[in-house]
């Protein structure tokens, strides 16, 4: 089956604790995304990356850091310096970022808590 | 910069009945706009893609519209079922920035 596995499904972190997010795509895609969705706030872009070994800060990627070593995985990291990481967090892929190729393949989702 | 409303918030029918669920965007400026569905504590299922150059998309019981020089799109959901309980969500793609925006989105209960 083709598709985005995230892992874990669920997640606890101490205080001062980084915890690292898997995100697995065998799709081929080039572009690969992680989100932050909160109650009532909809989906947020954490960091995106277009191609392997490259990526972008998204809107809130204070506390946040990520690889792109292999062009199936896009690890995320949430650092001790994110203050608040409670969270549902998503990741997501696309063929590319082109007009044509942006559409957005999802995984299941990680929720992260704090302890 | 792009910002994404969806309207009502939530919203509760009787089983059977016809729904329309709202989505407005600031910047006309997209190349598309997509319409999501979210179970509980699931990632986001596609349903309808439209292209800016498009009017409506329909899939089943499902039909999307776009407006994009008034900035607003709408899903139409015909004889609701209990099984289309869920969260959904519109995002649009366009201009620049390569993002896809999403709305907040509306959650939907159809009681039987």
């Amino acid at each position: 089956d083709g598709g985005i596995t995230q892992s874990p499904k669920y997640l606890f972190r101490k205080e001062g604790q980084n915890v690292t997010l898997s995100c697995e795509q065998n799709l081929n895609h080039d572009a690969m995304y992680w989100y932050r969705q909160d109650p009532g706030q909809g989906l947020r872009l954490i960091y995106y990356s277009q191609i392997v070994n490259d990526f972008q800060k998204g809107d809130i990627a204070e506390g946040y850091s990520v690889s792109r070593e292999k062009k199936e995985s896009f690890p995320l990291t949430v650092t001790s310096a994110q203050k608040n990481p409670t969270a549902f967090y998503l990741c997501a892929s696309s063929e590319g970022t082109g007009k044509a190729k942006n559409i957005q393949y999802f995984g299941a989702g990680t929720r992260l808590s704090v302890l | 910069k792009q910002e994404v409303t969806q309207i009502p918030a939530a919203l509760s029918v009787p089983e059977g009945e016809n729904l329309v669920l709202n989505c407005s965007f600031t910047d006309s400026a997209i190349y598309n706009l997509q319409w999501f569905r979210q179970d509980p504590g699931k990632g986001l299922t596609s349903l309808l893609l439209i292209q800016s150059s498009q009017r409506e998309q329909t899939s089943g019981r499902l039909n999307a519209s776009l407006d994009k020089s008034s900035g607003r799109s709408t899903l139409y959901i015909a004889a609701s079922q209990p099984g289309d309980s869920a969260t959904y969500l519109c995002a649009v793609y366009g201009g620049a920035t390569n993002k896809l925006i999403f709305g907040t989105g509306t959650l939907l209960a159809v009681q039987p």
